[in-house]
This record gives C-alpha cells, sequence and structure tokens, in this order.
C-alpha cells in the first residue's frame, strides 16, 4: 500500500518570506512524487513531479521541492512567498509502474500574508 | 484544446433522487478517474479506468457506478442519492506515455444532496 502524509493543515508565511510545505510517503519500491495546487472553486493543477535523476526538481510559478529517500520526505519549498500563492497543495505518490494510481495527502493549506 | 471538461458544474439533489455526473476528455488518455475531495479528507479514488470496455473500483466506491464505453467518455452516476454523497467531485486523465506520470484535472463537480 502507499501513502502520502501531509502534517500540517495550515501554513502561514509572511509575503517575501521562504515557505515550506512538508510531505513524507510510503510506497514500496522507487516513487513518483507529484505536488498539484487547489485555487478556490477550481481544479487541482500541475506544480511539479520528481520521476529520476537530480533530488531538486523545478516547477510552475518559482516553486521547487527536494525529494529526500533516506527521509522518504518531499517537501515543497519556494524562496520568497507571494500572497496569490495562497492556496490548497496536495502532495501524491505513485509507485513505479504505469498501472499503479496516484495517492493523495489530505491537502495543506497556504495562507500568505501582506 | 479542452482537457477534462466535466458537467454540471454545481448540483442540488434530494435523497433518493439519481443523476450522471459527465466527464469527457480530448488529449486521447487512455486512464481516467473519480474522486471524491471532503474537507479534511484529501482526495479519495471511487473508480478508475484504464481504457474503453474496462472499469475498476477505488477506495470509495459504495453508492456509485461508472461506465467508459469511449476513450473519451467516463460518466459517474449516483442511483439513489444520500447526504454522505454531499461532496466536490473530481474527474482526471492521465497517458500512459514516459514524459508524463501526472494527472489533468477537471474543474470539479459541487454536489449537494439534502
Amino acid at each position: 500500500a502507499q501513502s502520502v502524509a501531509q502534517p500540517e493543515d495550515q501554513v502561514n508565511v509572511a509575503e517575501g518570506n521562504p515557505l515550506t510545505v512538508k510531505c513524507t510517503y510510503s510506497v514500496s519500491g522507487n516513487p513518483y512524487l507529484f505536488w498539484y495546487v487547489q485555487y478556490p472553486n477550481r481544479g487541482l493543477q500541475f506544480l511539479l513531479k520528481y520521476i529520476t535523476g537530480d533530488n531538486l526538481v523545478k516547477g510552475s510559478y518559482g516553486f521547487e521541492a527536494e525529494f529526500n529517500k533516506s527521509q522518504t520526505s518531499f517537501h515543497l519549498k519556494k524562496p520568497s512567498a507571494l500572497v496569490s500563492d495562497s492556496a490548497l497543495y496536495f502532495c501524491a505518490v505513485r509507485r513505479t509502474g504505469t498501472a499503479s494510481k496516484l495517492t493523495f495527502g489530505t491537502g495543506t493549506r497556504l495562507q500568505v500574508t501582506l | 484544446n479542452a482537457g477534462v471538461t466535466q458537467t454540471p458544474k454545481f448540483r442540488i439533489l434530494k435523497i433518493g433522487q439519481s443523476m450522471t455526473l459527465q466527464c469527457t476528455q480530448d488529449m486521447n488518455h487512455n486512464y481516467m478517474y473519480w474522486y471524491r475531495q471532503d474537507p479534511g479528507m484529501g482526495l479519495k479514488l471511487i473508480y478508475y479506468s484504464v481504457g474503453a470496455g474496462i472499469t475498476d473500483k477505488g477506495e470509495v466506491p459504495n453508492g456509485y457506478n461508472v461506465s467508459r464505453s469511449t476513450t473519451e467518455d467516463f460518466p459517474l452516476r449516483l442511483e439513489l442519492a444520500a447526504p454522505s454523497q454531499t461532496s466536490v467531485y473530481f474527474c482526471a486523465s492521465s497517458d500512459t506515455g514516459l514524459a508524463n506520470y501526472g494527472y489533468t484535472f477537471g474543474s470539479g463537480t459541487r454536489l449537494t444532496v439534502v
């Protein structure tokens, strides 16, 4: 079985400060890891993914995430937060193999204030 | 290129009524999925399909049915609506190619059962 944990329901950060949204995972074999963002009344939008290679992956809107195999983590980061980054963020994992399905975390609400 | 299209966007049902949530994609993706999103619970997989004519249950299939007669369409049927089915429903699709292991989501259907 595969699972994702997002330990924080909400993260609050001031605009201009760095942000981190935490994610840990459990999966047999090598993981494929994803971050999605959801704005109010919208569907989920793809931010970035880790498949293989460099542990630091860069995605849309200046976000990046670091894959740490030993800690089974895939934290989302951004050097300087914007108010417009306020949204719901989901981490997701699937194991290698095209037949496997994505398992999502419960989501973390990011609130960026002036 | 519309991506994944869901209709309707909003619906109110009375207990015991039935309805079909429509989902269509124009990306020729083989894999399609239905999720429900409840506050604090993340996304739960209801049903999925790996190609036309093939469907399978996810984590929370009870009270729902699906069919996949074409690659493009994956409707979700609620036969006897119950208040517990009040939720936001998302359809998603993915391809099986090496370059992309993520999902493309529709904008969702907000269903209220009263």
